[in-house]
């Protein structure tokens, strides 16, 4: 049972928009940034989104996050072949002192 | 080039001990603060555990403590987990990942490859 909640599965067609929810919890995403991950199969995760909405270097502007409160959310803008991965949220939580993710969504494009 | 290499995984039995590897290059080890994560087949991301940048402080996730004791050597830039007693639930793949700013912005920047551990007789 994970920390955070996120939907196990999320799909969408070539040129679409799709969200991906998180919901956490006052201890962690209520007071602490938030971080996106993406894994593409068989491969590490790789940083996608953090400080709620900052892209590291390299990632396309089609990625972008926010935050409300205790729920973040992932947007994936003219959705492509090559996004079909698994997306984790993270964010520490000051209860636990450590990093928690959700559960991960697996994203399919169809 | 940033890397991170882990090396040290395999099968063991039940109960038995292995210690795994994470050789960084292409940053400043010493400034970070160093994780382990791992993936059970299948399922998803959780914590095990970190050392802060000069190693005076540690943390475990619940179900290694006691068990598992990480460790750097900022001179040689690698980051090890001793694992001792293992379980079969312990099955993972093992990920080491640095820790970029402090806890409450802080994200993981880098991660390795990661190393398969399987327990099992």
């Amino acid at each position: 049972q994970s920390v955070m909640t996120q939907p196990p599965s999320a799909s969408g067609t070539p040129g679409q928009r799709v969200t991906i929810s998180c919901s956490g919890s006052g201890s962690n995403i209520g007071t602490n940034a938030v971080t996106w991950y993406q894994q593409l199969p068989g491969t590490a995760p790789k940083l996608l989104i953090y400080t709620n909405n900052r892209r590291p270097s390299g990632v396309p502007d089609r990625f972008s996050g926010s935050k409300s409160g205790t729920s973040a959310s992932l947007a994936i803008s003219g959705l492509q072949s090559e996004d079909e991965a698994d997306y984790y949220c993270a964010a520490w939580d000051d209860i636990l002192s450590c990093p928690v993710f959700g559960g991960g969504t697996k994203l399919t494009v169809l | 080039q940033v890397q991170l290499v882990e090396s040290g995984g395999g099968v063991v039995q039940p109960g038995g001990s292995l210690r795994l590897s994470c050789a960084a290059s292409g940053f400043s080890f010493s400034s970070y603060g160093m994780h382990w994560v791992r993936q059970a087949p299948g399922k998803g991301l959780e914590w095990v555990t970190f050392i802060w940048y000069d190693g005076r402080s540690e943390h475990y996730v619940d179900s290694v403590k006691g068990r598992f004791t990480i460790s750097r050597d900022n001179s040689k830039s690698t980051l090890y987990l001793q694992m001792n007693s293992l379980r079969a639930e312990d099955t993972a793949v093992y990920y080491c990942a640095n820790w970029w700013g402090d806890n409450s912005s802080g994200h993981y920047e880098y991660w390795g490859q990661g190393i398969l551990v399987t327990v099992s007789s």
